[in-house]
């Protein structure tokens, strides 16, 4: 069965560092997104990206976040300059079409800044 | 920002027996509802879905029903089992946007 996979599964950085995170959605999928979770709180939407330009984005997905699908298989998440804060499990999403399709969810990657 | 709630943090139940995990909504606008099961160290896995069209749906041993007049989703587990033991998210998605909101999550806990 086809599935979201996300590379590291996690990272340990520093303050002030950049950090870059993959995922590789499902092949046949349009639409991608990223979500984080930060311990004890709820998944919180980040931004989606369809036919190459972000589509919708958060309060949070502030200046120092930035996406990517660099090739036809990757999508990528980057830090600029990582904030005590960022710290949190990060979530890549797919979906085959946008409203009223299931986003499928990766593994994550636990993101922890020091 | 509670857009999307779920007032129970957990559910202890029986096998075999019904699970009904609750979710409620402020959001007018939300016309697309879903449901995640979570494991620990995993991301959410999708479960069912429902449109606002819609007050049911079905799929195997999982149900979720839609209340509009309420604002209110229910998922409903029948019968209940040892492997279904993990958090359940409830999310909405509004017409024509792609991001979910999700709720706080429910943890379920199936006795055998």
């Amino acid at each position: 069965e086809p599935e979201v996979t996300q590379t590291p599964s996690h990272q340990v950085t520093q303050m002030g560092q950049e950090v870059i995170l993959r995922c590789v959605p499902i092949s046949n999928h349009l639409y991608f997104y990223w979500y984080r979770q930060i311990l004890g709180q709820k998944v919180e939407f980040l931004v989606s990206f369809y036919n190459n330009e972000i589509s919708e984005k958060s309060e949070i997905f502030d200046d120092q976040f930035s996406v990517e699908r660099p090739d036809g298989s990757n999508f990528t998440l980057k830090i600029r300059s990582t904030k005590l804060e960022d710290s949190a499990m990060y979530f890549c999403a797919s979906s085959a079409q946008g409203w009223g399709n299931e986003q499928y969810f990766g593994p994550g990657t636990r993101l922890t800044v020091t | 920002d509670q857009q999307v709630k779920q007032n129970s943090p957990s559910l202890s139940v029986q096998e075999g027996r019904i699970s009904i995990l609750n979710c409620d909504y402020t959001n007018s606008m939300f016309d697309y509802f879903l449901w995640y099961k979570k494991y620990p160290a995993e991301g959410p896995t999708f479960l069912i879905s429902i449109s606002s069209i819609k007050d049911k749906n079905e799929d195997g041993r999982f149900t979720v029903f839609l209340n509009k007049s309420a604002k209110h989703l229910s998922l409903h587990i029948v019968p209940s089992q040892p492997g279904d033991s993990a958090v359940y998210f409830c999310a909405a998605s509004e017409n024509a946007g792609n991001m979910l909101t999700f709720g706080g999550g429910t943890r379920l806990m199936v006795k055998p």
